[in-house]
């Protein structure tokens, strides 16, 4: 079946605009989650998403990020007033539901570029 | 003490050697242990998953799991150059939490 799945891959803007990322999970999978991954470093989780629970938000970096997830499905990650800092490539991944247990598959990925 | 270390590598194996890689974490109550492969370029694909205490064989591919010691490894037999990428552990917060606490990956390359 098909996977998870993300857009734009690739998003250049100027410093201080607002982007949305988008994350399409995979079908049946309650739970979904937002990681960003620097150059060279490794994977940073940002939010995360299972039910209909309120969002576990503690790593996001600042209150400029948001996410939301309408209808348990399709998911949006934020960032306003983006800073050249904000570069990276986001992930996404779902997973079926156990917190923690099951295992997670990514998406391909959006590579943000704050010029 | 960071959530989550791997040596950074490089590691250099030939072609038909095992390839160990090692992974140490901090919290005691984690209770699943992830190995991601990821490419240059590309997502991380999920190679292996280990809840037990122990040994758990897939193929080329052997996970250790050592939770006294709060270390995970990963085995790669007979590596194949195809076999080089990036080796991200990851393990879950104790508690049940739903995220992963990824390592910054360990860089493999298998030469011919």
């Amino acid at each position: 079946g098909a996977g998870v799945s993300q857009s734009p891959s690739n998003k250049v803007t100027e410093k201080g605009k607002d982007v949305e990322l988008r994350c399409d999970p995979i079908s049946g999978h309650t739970a979904l989650y937002w990681y960003r991954q620097s150059l060279g470093q490794g994977l940073e989780f940002l939010i995360y998403f299972q039910g209909n629970s309120a969002p576990d938000k503690s790593g996001l970096p600042s209150d400029r990020f948001s996410a939301e997830r309408t209808g348990g499905s399709v998911s949006t990650l934020t960032i306003q007033r983006t800073q050249q800092e904000d570069s990276a490539v986001y992930l996404c991944a779902s997973s079926h539901n156990r917190a923690g247990m099951d295992t997670q598959y990514f998406g391909p990925g959006t590579r943000l570029t704050v010029l | 003490q960071k959530e989550v270390e791997q040596n950074s590598g490089p590691l250099s194996v030939p072609e038909g050697a095992i390839a160990s890689l090692n992974c140490t974490y901090s919290d005691r109550g984690s209770q699943s242990f992830f190995w991601y492969r990821q490419y240059s370029g590309k997502s991380p694909e999920l190679i292996m998953f280990i809840y037990s205490n122990g040994d758990k064989e897939d193929g080329r591919f052997t996970a250790q799991l050592n939770k006294a010691s709060q270390y995970v490894s990963l085995l790669i037999r007979d590596s194949q150059p195809s076999d080089s990428a990036t080796y991200l552990c990851a393990v879950n917060r104790g508690g049940s939490q739903g995220n992963l606490i990824f390592g910054k990956g360990t860089k493999l390359s298998v030469k011919p």
